[in-house]
């Protein structure tokens, strides 16, 4: 059974760099045929994917947040990361993790979720 | 951006009731359309894949059909654990991937 764990701080102060990290169990990175997602739900709203890394290393990010976004892979540790920088309160949100099968690209494992707050 | 959009925003039903919702994305999608059910506090829950396509575990009373720009899930007899939001979801090739506002199914 693949589990996904976020990890990160929860308070982020505005203009700063909110980072995450996801570590995945049950199963590696590096076994291929899976892309690692990034979503985000702001509160009481909807979801948006943020981007995805394949254990190669490449990457999509969502146009929106582009300009922002890095999303990395540590596969000697079974991690995914996620930096998104000159935050604003406006990026206050329950941040995701996910696994999505390549060429289908439905998510089908999450993590949790951890709220992250940007706020001085 | 393929656009979606999901109707009703929100419905009150009843145990035993069938449930429709419509999701339509604003441009052809083929099959490339997943459905999740989201808890209060939860992670979304993954339900329907490729359109009609029922994720491993997921009870059979939820199905999903269409294809092109409108898709549908069904709750064939709602039970009380399927009261909460519902989430579609285009996988299509241009990215980025998009979802859908969400339907929340609340009791009568």
């Amino acid at each position: 059974q693949v589990q996904l764990q976020e990890s990160g701080p929860g308070l982020v102060k505005p203009s700063q760099t909110l980072s995450l990290t996801c570590t995945v169990s049950g199963g590696s990175i590096s076994s291929g045929g899976y892309y690692w997602s990034w979503i985000r739900q702001h509160p009481g709203k909807g979801l948006e994917w943020i981007g995805y890394i394949y254990y190669s290393g490449s990457t999509y990010y969502n146009p929106s947040l582009k300009s922002r976004v890095t999303i990395s892979v540590d596969t000697s540790k079974n991690q995914f990361s996620l930096k998104l920088s000159s935050v604003t309160a406006a990026d206050t949100a329950v941040y995701y993790c996910a696994r999505d099968l390549a060429l289908q690209y439905y998510f089908d494992y999450w993590g949790q979720g951890t709220l992250v707050t940007v706020s001085s | 951006d393929i656009q979606m959009t999901q109707s009703p925003s929100s419905l009150s039903a009843s145990v035993g009731d069938r449930v429709t919702i419509t999701c339509r994305a604003s441009q052809s999608i083929s099959s490339y359309l997943n459905w999740y059910q989201q808890k209060p506090g939860k992670a979304p829950k993954l339900l329907i894949y490729a359109a009609s396509s029922l994720q491993s575990g997921v009870p059979s009373r939820f199905s999903g059909s269409g294809s092109g720009t409108d898709f549908t899930l069904t709750i064939s007899s709602l039970q009380p654990e399927d009261f909460a939001t519902y989430y579609c979801q285009q996988s299509y090739s241009t990215l980025p991937f998009t979802f859908g506002p969400g339907t929340k199914v609340d009791i009568k």
